[in-house]
């Protein structure tokens, strides 16, 4: 199956700095998803972007498919920020539609 | 509020007992998803169900059992042949774009 990676593994910012978050994945994807995971284990869905890029507020993403990787950018950080970023690939064809695998994570933290 | 929602939010259980957990829906959406997360790693797919009265195991279906009499429902069984089934459990939905949405989770521990 396709292999999904993270990195860094763990970040430690200080409140206001600015960091990127990397992905990369072993094969064709049509879905990918960024995921924020809260303390209290809530997942929150923060872009769907197979390619191209979008921006939400202080985060943007990147995804270029072709060099499959996507890059998350989180702008001018918050305490609140903290917690696991998580990405989600899906491969094209078959029928398992909307089965994603998601990466190991990255685990944020930014103090006051 | 529209959403999905998963109950028991905690759970405890002895070992050897089946336990169920809830996953409703009122977000309209066809396939539902439950995911499995143990501490410090990602999310591993148990089940999926794409319209009613069908599912598909995920990678890792041993020791569960699922169903999808309704849309709005798919409730997960941890069965007492998992053999580690301590574990935090979320349910998902997909929505016609194909964005994952997810419950708050259960977690569920066993004594």
């Amino acid at each position: 199956g396709i292999q999904v990676e993270q990195s860094p593994p763990d970040l430690i910012l200080q409140e206001g700095a600015n960091s990127t978050l990397r992905c990369n994945f072993s094969d064709s994807v049509n879905n990918l998803q960024w995921f924020h995971q809260n303390p209290w284990g809530q997942l929150i869905n923060l872009f769907y972007i197979p390619s191209g890029t979008k921006q939400n507020g202080r985060l943007s993403a990147t995804t270029v498919a072709t060099e499959r990787y996507s890059l998350l950018y989180i702008s001018s950080s918050q305490t609140t920020d903290s917690g696991v970023y998580f990405c989600a690939v899906e491969q094209p064809g078959g029928t398992s539609y909307g089965k994603l695998t998601f990466g190991q994570g990255t685990i944020l933290t930014v103090h006051p | 509020d529209g959403g999905i929602t998963q109950s028991p939010k905690y759970l405890f259980r002895k070992e050897g007992q089946n336990v169920t957990l809830s996953c409703e829906q009122n977000l309209n959406h066809d396939a539902m998803y439950w995911y499995r997360q143990d501490p410090g790693q990602g999310l591993r797919l148990i089940y999926y169900s794409q319209i009613v009265n069908d599912f598909q195991k995920g990678d890792i279906a041993e020791g569960y059992s699922v169903s999808r009499e309704k849309k709005e429902s798919f409730p997960l069984t941890v069965t007492s042949a998992q053999k580690n089934p301590t574990a935090f459990y979320l349910c998902a939905g997909t929505s016609n774009a194909g964005e994952l949405f997810f419950g708050e989770g259960s977690r569920l521990t066993v004594l």
